[in-house]
């Protein structure tokens, strides 16, 4: 089975720290990529990555970065946290683009910014 | 503008019974197709997927159908268990698309009823 794990379940941070969310598969997964879900709106692509130092920006990357270094571990960045960064964080791996595979997710990080 | 549409926010169903959750697409470029269902505080856990070369697939109490040409899928769950009782995600995707984005819906919510 695939295990994708997040760092955190929850998390309190304050506004203006930089903060670090983390999340590592254990699959060999080529394709990484974090979502977050909000009431109302689903679950909204941050940034993916296919693969080690690559990085591609999803439908709403404003205020996030990330960081590949290797293949397991992939990172997200809030710069300056700000309130409207309160949300629930989805980690998810894929094996790659080549087939028609599902994500796998992780359980998620329930941020607040205070 | 949303690609994936999951009109109704919210479906009650009597335990036992058919659930019918839909899905509305407007890329006609999609051509692979997966449901999601999601516990609260639990990462979504793939379901059911189908490609657009097949109208019908099913696992178990579970199938989905697939009309490309009203571009709409649908998830069958027969019969219906309170444990079904869950966030469903549909999501789409287009494998010849180097983006290769996921793209989700804003999730149907699923009440099973004793």
């Amino acid at each position: 089975d695939v295990k994708v794990t997040q760092s955190s379940r929850y998390l309190v941070k304050r506004t203006g720290e930089k903060v670090f969310l983390e999340c590592v598969q254990d699959m060999d997964h080529e394709n990484m990529f974090w979502y977050r879900q909000d009431p109302g709106l689903g679950l909204r692509l941050i940034y993916f990555s296919y693969d080690v130092k690559m990085k591609e920006k999803g439908d709403i990357p404003e205020g996030y970065s990330v960081s590949r270094e290797k293949k397991e571990r992939f990172s997200l960045i809030l710069e300056s946290a700000s309130t409207n960064q309160t949300s629930m964080y989805l980690c998810a791996s894929r094996i790659s683009t080549v087939v028609n595979q599902p994500q796998h997710f992780g359980d998620g990080t329930r941020l607040s910014i205070l | 503008d949303q690609q994936v549409k999951q009109n109704s926010p919210s479906l009650s169903v009597q335990e036992g019974r058919i659930s019918i959750l839909n899905c509305d697409y407007t890329n006609s470029m999609f051509d692979y197709f997966l449901w999601y269902k999601k516990y609260p505080a639990e990462g979504p856990t793939f379901l059911i997927s189908i490609s657009s070369i097949k109208d019908k697939n099913e696992d178990g109490r579970f199938t989905v159908f697939l009309n490309k040409s009203a571009k709409h899928l649908s998830l069958h769950i027969v019969p219906s268990q309170p444990g079904d009782s869950a966030v469903y995600f549909c999501a789409a995707s287009d494998l010849l698309n180097r983006d290769d984005k996921i793209i989700f819906g804003k999730g149907t919510r699923l009440h099973i009823l004793p």
